[in-house]
């Protein structure tokens, strides 16, 4: 399975900043992924990301609240835009396997936005 | 939309089996179920998948019913640290379209 890790793990911001989350992967991959898990609810997917390419948004997901960058094969960021409350929750960025047949996810950065 | 129904908690003793269900009557020939788990504060964890046949692996065992409408993840020997939401999702196989979308879960409770 590949190592994942996030920056910053936790942040607590102003409304109307923005904030840019790191994913860093361990071995290149294709595919790569962000969800939110606003609190006590599942996870949402947001976008996926693939190395080269524009981002491919979700509904009710538009790149300039959530721009993403993927500039290499172990890499990518998500930025919260203009930020409010209710963008309060939990960003989880994950990788397609080897096989492409399984997904693994980082440890996630826990927003709280005032 | 998820395309998968769970029920929303189960209680098991500890030392038990687990057994949690998920029905996907609308599944489609070429897409797997997968299960995850996502502990209190962490990202979710793979456990197991499968297409047809049953499948198991050193954390839980997968049985998928002929008809493919319906599967049981069984976790042998419940230990408390198995407490967690488990999520049963389908998703076509492999490719580009390799993204994931999530139910509610079962959140399972391993009793003392």
């Amino acid at each position: 399975s590949a190592v994942i890790s996030q920056k910053p793990s936790r942040d607590i911001c102003q409304r109307g900043t923005s904030l840019t989350i790191q994913c860093q992967v361990d071995s290149q991959v294709t595919m790569m992924f962000w969800y939110r898990q606003q609190p006590g609810q599942s996870l949402t997917l947001i976008a996926t990301a693939n190395q080269g390419s524009e981002a491919t948004y979700e509904s009710g997901f538009v790149i300039d609240k959530f721009p993403i960058s993927r500039p290499n094969l172990t890499f990518s960021t998500l930025t919260v835009s203009n930020m409010s409350p209710e963008d309060s929750s939990i960003y989880l960025c994950s990788v397609g396997g080897r096989t492409q047949e399984t997904q693994y996810f980082g440890p996630g950065t826990r927003l709280l936005v005032l | 939309d998820a395309k998968t129904t769970q029920p929303p908690s189960m209680d098991c003793a500890e030392g038990r089996a687990a057994n949690l269900p998920c029905n996907h009557s609308t599944i489609s020939g070429n897409e797997y179920v997968y299960w995850y788990r996502q502990i209190h504060s962490q990202g979710p964890q793979y456990i197991i998948h499968g297409l047809k046949n049953n499948e198991t692996n050193e954390m839980a065992s997968l049985i998928i019913t002929e008809d493919r409408k319906s599967s049981t993840l069984i976790l042998p020997h419940a230990t408390l640290r198995d407490t967690a939401v488990y999520y049963c999702i389908v998703r076509v196989g492999g490719g580009a379209t390799n993204k994931l979308i999530f139910g509610t879960g079962t959140l399972l409770a391993v009793q003392p």
